[in-house]
Parts: C-alpha cells; sequence; structure tokens
C-alpha cells in the first residue's frame, strides 16, 4: 500500500500566522483528503483534492482559510491561514488505497 | 447526513478477546472500515468489509457485519498490550471514495 510522508509532525505558531503542511505520496494517488482531528475527538474532513483542479471543501471550510495545492499526482499541501488557538488541532492527510486510506502521520499544530 | 456511532472506551485484560462495535445509518454504505491510530500517529487501515459480507477473518481479528441492523464489530483475539490505541469504525459508499468515521473507541489492555 501507499505510504505518505507528512510534515511537519508538530509546530507551534504565533496566532496571525500561516502554515503549511506538506504530504508525499510514494506513489501516484488520484484522491487526497485532509482532515482536521480534535484531541479525543474524530476526524472532519476539509477538502478533497484532485490534481488540476481545484479542491472541494466540506461545509465550514473555505479556500480563502485552509488554501490546498495538488500539483501532481504524489504531492499536496495545505496551508492553515492567519491562525487563531481555535486552529489547534492535528491535520491529517490520506490517499485513496486499494482498499481504504492510506494516512500521514499527522501535524499536531498548537497556535499562541 | 451519514452518522457512524462507536462506545468510546473498552478495557480488557491481556490475553482476552476485545469486541469493538459500530452502527451507522448510511443503508447505501458498500465499504466499511477498521482503522487503528496509536499515540501520535495517523489513521492505519486494519481490515475492510464489503457489505455483501457477514463475515472477515484475518488472523487475530474478525469483523462481523449485520447490514440489516447496520451494525459492525470488530473482534481482536487474545489481545495484547500492543492492541492498546483508537480504532475508528468508517463507512463509505465507494472504495476511496469519502468516508465518515465514528468517533472512536479507546481500546486499553491491561497486563
Amino acid at each position: 500500500s501507499a505510504v505518505i510522508s507528512q510534515k511537519p509532525s508538530r509546530d507551534i505558531c504565533q496566532r496571525g500566522t500561516s502554515l503549511t503542511i506538506q504530504c508525499q505520496v510514494d506513489s501516484q494517488v488520484t484522491m487526497m483528503f485532509w482532515y482536521r482531528q480534535q484531541p479525543g475527538q474524530s476526524l472532519t474532513l476539509i477538502a478533497t483534492a484532485n490534481q488540476g483542479s481545484e479542491a472541494t471543501y466540506e461545509s465550514g471550510f473555505v479556500i480563502d482559510k485552509f488554501p490546498i495545492s495538488r500539483p501532481n499526482l504524489t504531492f499536496s499541501t495545505l496551508t492553515v491561514s492567519n491562525m487563531s488557538p481555535e486552529d489547534s488541532s492535528i491535520y491529517l492527510c490520506s490517499a485513496d488505497d486499494t482498499y481504504g486510506y492510506t494516512f500521514g502521520s499527522g501535524t499536531r499544530l498548537t497556535v499562541v | 447526513g451519514e452518522d457512524v456511532e462507536q462506545s468510546l472506551f473498552l478495557s480488557v485484560r491481556e490475553g482476552d478477546s476485545s469486541v469493538i462495535n459500530c452502527t451507522y445509518t448510511d443503508s447505501s454504505s458498500t465499504y466499511l472500515y477498521w482503522y487503528k491510530q496509536e499515540p501520535g500517529a495517523g489513521l492505519q487501515l486494519l481490515t475492510y468489509i464489503f457489505s455483501n459480507m457477514d463475515m472477515k477473518q484475518d488472523q487475530r481479528l474478525t469483523v462481523l457485519l449485520n447490514k440489516k441492523d447496520k451494525h459492525l464489530s470488530l473482534r481482536i483475539a487474545d489481545t495484547q498490550t500492543g492492541d492498546s490505541a483508537i480504532y475508528f469504525c468508517a463507512e463509505s459508499r465507494t472504495n476511496a471514495g469519502k468516508s465518515t468515521f465514528g468517533d472512536g473507541t479507546t481500546l486499553t489492555v491491561k497486563p
């Protein structure tokens, strides 16, 4: 199955700044997904990223706040813009696999 | 919309069997998954089952599906301390399409 390298693994950021999270897949994948996971909670889908098209955002998430790039079939980035403490969370990328998803190891973001 | 529910906590003794339960609401769910998340890590796909199956066994893992009741369970035989993690149930209508995840069951295995 595919393997995803996600970085950074964690970061502490000042409010008002932006952080870009990168995910590199070791094989070509059609669909990539970005999730947010609050501590002790389930995963909330932020957006779906397909190569060559704009990302599709879920209700409650907007492109200005979470711009996503998908320049090729093995790479994607998520930017958390103009951060506030409410953005403190774990952010996970995933990609479609033979069955189900493969996930990156997550980025633990703390906004102070 | 679709909903997936799980009990939040389960504690078992090492060597016992663990059974984690999940219910879902979407009658169009075709693919049902179990993922494991260890501390500080992403989710790892453990196993999956198609909606036209009743059971799937993979080494120590047994998945049972009651499609009529929309109930899914994961049984871990001979549970080990290394099985301590959060287990997520998920469903989707299409393979590798959008999935809905449950809130996760935290399994604690006591020596």
